[in-house]
């Protein structure tokens, strides 16, 4: 089976950075996702990590470790529009398909 | 117009009933699948559906079932509705192989009394 953490909930203040963290246990291990969600709207794609390191696309990195289980996203330079639901994502050979952690609400104030 | 689409938006119905959510998709994916999701507990996998000839059930699939009519359609039954099954219920698209990178719809809220 796998087993994905994230925290529940953090607030942040706009301009500032934010790192929302993610372990996992999982066997045969193929890729760490991650997903932003507005209240109320679908889940879209934000990045994805399969090889240990950071992944850098603008304003949003994603970062992984194989060894410890672990993964962060960070977001810079926080606007108002980034106040959402982040999901992390497992896929895993063994199960051929996509396991999502409870999510993170972030929520940025002025 | 969106790539994903699910019908209905929005459904209240009572207990015991048969209700139908169905999934349409113009992006050309060959994998299909069905997540219900509720506040605390996230994303669950329902059935998935990987080509027309394809169906796998997920973590959470009791009480419901799939049918995979062609390659752009995949719908999600209730046979017997239960207030349980109240929720917000998500289709999604992906490429053939192994990858995790999701097209979702815009949802389907279910409400059942």
């Amino acid at each position: 089976g796998q087993n994905i953490d994230q925290p529940t909930e953090m607030t942040a203040t706009e301009g500032a950075i934010v790192q929302i963290n993610c372990t996992y246990q999982t066997s045969g291990f193929n890729g760490l996702f991650w997903y932003q969600q507005h209240a109320g709207e679908a889940p879209t794609f934000l990045s994805y990590n399969v090889l240990d390191g950071l992944e850098e696309k603008g304003r949003f990195s994603s970062f992984l470790s194989r060894s410890k289980g672990y993964s962060y996203l960070l977001l810079k330079e926080l606007q108002m529009k980034d106040s959402a639901s982040y999901l992390c994502a497992v896929w895993s050979r063994g199960n051929n398909r996509l396991a999502f952690g409870k999510g993170n609400q972030v929520v940025v104030i002025p | 117009d969106a790539d994903v689409t699910q019908t209905p938006r929005n459904r209240i119905t009572k207990t015991g009933k048969r209700i139908m959510l169905e999934c349409s998709q113009t992006k050309g994916h060959d994998r299909m699948y069905w997540y219900r999701q509720d506040p605390g507990l996230g994303l669950r996998l329902i059935y998935y559906s990987f080509d027309v000839k394809d169906i796998n059930k997920g973590e959470i699939s009791d009480g419901y079932s799939v049918s995979r009519q062609a390659q752009a359609k995949f719908s999600l039954s209730l046979e017997s509705a239960i207030p349980n099954q109240t929720a917000l219920y998500f289709c999604a698209t992906s490429r053939a192989g192994e990858t995790g990178e999701l097209f979702f719809g815009e949802g389907s809220r279910l409400t059942v009394l």
